[in-house]
C-alpha cells in the first residue's frame, strides 16, 4: 500500500541550528515527491520538486535531496520566520489523476 | 500574480444545513483539486476536474458532497445536511496539467475552515 511517514513530529530549534526532517515514502511509480511549507490557518506553499533519486534542489535556506526511499528536508542555519509546518506529498502521476498524498508533516519551531 | 483564491474563508454553520464553498484557480490551469485537511493532519484528497470532467472522487467524499466546475474555469463544493465530523479546512489546489511531470505542480489556495456546531 501507497504510504509516506513524516519524522520527527516537531522539532524545536535553536536559531542557527541545522538539522534535516525525513519524508519516508512506500509508492510503486513515483512520479513527483513534493514539499510544501504551511503556517497556521493558511494553504499549503509550494517549495520543491523532486522526480528521481539522485536529485538536489535548494532555495535559501533550505536543501531537499530524494533517494529510493525517502527524501529529506535540509534547513541550514534556520531563522525563527522558517517556523511552520513542513509536509511532504507524492504524486503517482496519470495512474491516479496526479493526486498527491501527504504525509503528516514535521512542526517545525526556530527559538531566537 | 493572481494565486488560487477561494470564498469563503471562514464558514461556521449548524449540523443538517447546507454550505458551498468557491475555488477560483490561476488563471490557464486546466486541472483542480479538492483537499479537505483536519487539525494535525495532512491534506486528503477529494476530488479533482480537468478541465469542466470531474475525473476521480474519493472514497471520502460522500453521497452529501458534491462538486462542480461548470465552465471550466472556477470551481464549487457543495456540502448537504452537514455534521460535526464535516469541520475541517477545506483546500483548493490548481495545476497546468497534463502532459510534461512539471505541469503537475499543484499550486494552493488559502482554504475555506468550516465549523460545524
Amino acid at each position: 500500500e501507497d504510504q509516506v511517514t513524516q519524522s520527527p513530529e516537531a522539532l524545536r530549534l535553536q536559531e542557527g541550528e541545522s538539522s534535516s526532517l525525513n519524508c519516508s515514502y512506500t509508492v510503486s511509480g513515483l512520479r513527483g515527491l513534493f514539499w510544501y511549507r504551511q503556517d497556521p490557518g493558511k494553504g499549503p506553499e509550494f517549495l520543491f520538486t523532486l522526480y528521481s533519486a539522485g536529485e538536489e534542489k535548494e532555495k535559501e535556506r533550505l536543501k531537499a535531496t530524494l533517494t529510493k526511499k525517502e527524501s529529506f528536508l535540509h534547513i541550514t542555519a534556520p531563522k525563527p520566520e522558517d517556523s511552520a509546518t513542513y509536509l511532504c506529498a507524492f504524486s503517482r502521476g496519470e495512474t491516479s489523476g496526479s493526486r498527491l498524498t501527504f504525509g503528516e508533516g514535521t512542526q517545525l519551531t526556530v527559538n531566537p | 500574480d493572481t494565486g488560487v483564491s477561494q470564498d469563503p474563508r471562514h464558514k461556521i454553520t449548524k449540523r443538517g444545513q447546507n454550505v458551498t464553498f468557491r475555488c477560483d484557480p490561476i488563471s490557464e490551469h486546466n486541472r483542480l483539486y479538492w483537499y479537505r485537511q483536519t487539525l494535525g493532519q495532512g491534506p486528503e484528497f477529494l476530488t479533482y476536474f480537468q478541465n469542466e470532467a470531474q475525473l476521480e472522487k474519493s472514497r471520502l467524499l460522500s453521497d452529501r458532497f458534491s462538486a462542480e466546475r461548470p465552465k471550466g474555469s472556477f470551481s464549487t463544493l457543495e456540502i448537504q445536511r452537514t455534521e460535526q465530523g464535516d469541520s475541517a479546512m477545506y483546500l483548493c489546489a490548481s495545476s497546468p496539467g497534463p502532459g510534461l511531470a512539471v505541469r503537475e505542480t499543484q499550486y494552493f489556495g488559502p482554504g475555506t475552515r468550516l465549523l460545524v456546531l
